[in-house]
């Protein structure tokens, strides 16, 4: 079963950009990961899939500040021109043999 | 659309459940997995568990309290059951609708949870 590891905490200024990053564990370097927006008090939003060659699918009307990259087993979730709605935790999500796996989510404060 | 429903107070040593109603997609659809997600006060995101249109379900097995669960197709609504519930088992309930995707090369798929419902919560206490 893969594991996903996240920072838990990450902060950026309004406006400017920031880089989450999810990591797989050893032999699950190829998985296809997932990420979520958990905005406080609110349910998680599917933002965006990523694989290991970078190529990512967004969700229905994420916006185009959002988006995704990948280097060997780490898969990014970059943010451009940080908005105070930003401000929430993210999830990764893997998928292997049936598992469903979530990482530990990063809490992102905009300064 | 997702919506969970259930009660929100349930007893230590009872059984939780839950149904989540599904609108715009039907169940009965190998397009999908339906799941059921949770998270616990101030915590992160723990899959519980999924079934598919066949009626094949896939749990997590770092759940400590016996868990079922059920589609009922007709009603287009799937269902949870969690038995002999402790105070554990106290967090924010969530139904969601997975689909499968294929990478670039078309060998590799994943499934990954797209639509997620509002969520509900439980509190296991007496």
């Amino acid at each position: 079963q893969p594991v996903l590891t996240q920072s838990s905490s990450a902060s950026a200024s309004l406006g400017s950009s920031v880089m989450l990053t999810c990591t797989l564990s050893s032999g699950h370097s190829n998985n296809i990961v997932a990420w979520h927006q958990q905005q406080p008090g609110k349910a998680p939003r599917y933002l965006m899939r990523i694989e290991r060659s970078g190529t990512s699918i967004k969700g229905d009307g994420i916006p185009h500040r959002f988006s995704g990259s990948s280097s060997g087993a780490d898969r990014y979730l970059t943010i451009s021109n940080l908005q105070s709605e930003d401000e929430a935790d993210y999830y990764c999500e893997t998928w292997d043999s049936h598992t469903w796996v979530f990482g530990g989510g990063t809490k992102l404060a905009v300064l | 659309h997702l919506q969970e429903s259930g009660p929100g107070l349930v007893k230590p040593a009872e059984t939780l459940s839950l149904t989540c109603k599904v609108s715009g997609a039907a169940l009965s659809s190998r397009s999908y997995y339906w799941g059921w997600i949770r998270q616990p006060p101030g915590k992160g995101l723990e899959w519980i568990g999924t079934i598919y249109y066949t009626g094949t379900t896939h749990y997590s097995r770092s759940l400590r309290s016996p868990v079922t669960i059920s589609a009922d197709t007709s009603g287009n609504q799937f269902s949870l059951q969690l038995s002999s519930v402790t105070a554990a088992d106290t967090a924010t309930y969530y139904c969601a609708c997975a689909v499968k995707s294929f990478d670039t090369t078309g060998y590799s798929y994943t499934w990954y949870f797209d639509l997620w419902g509002r969520g509900t919560v439980v509190i296991v206490s007496s």
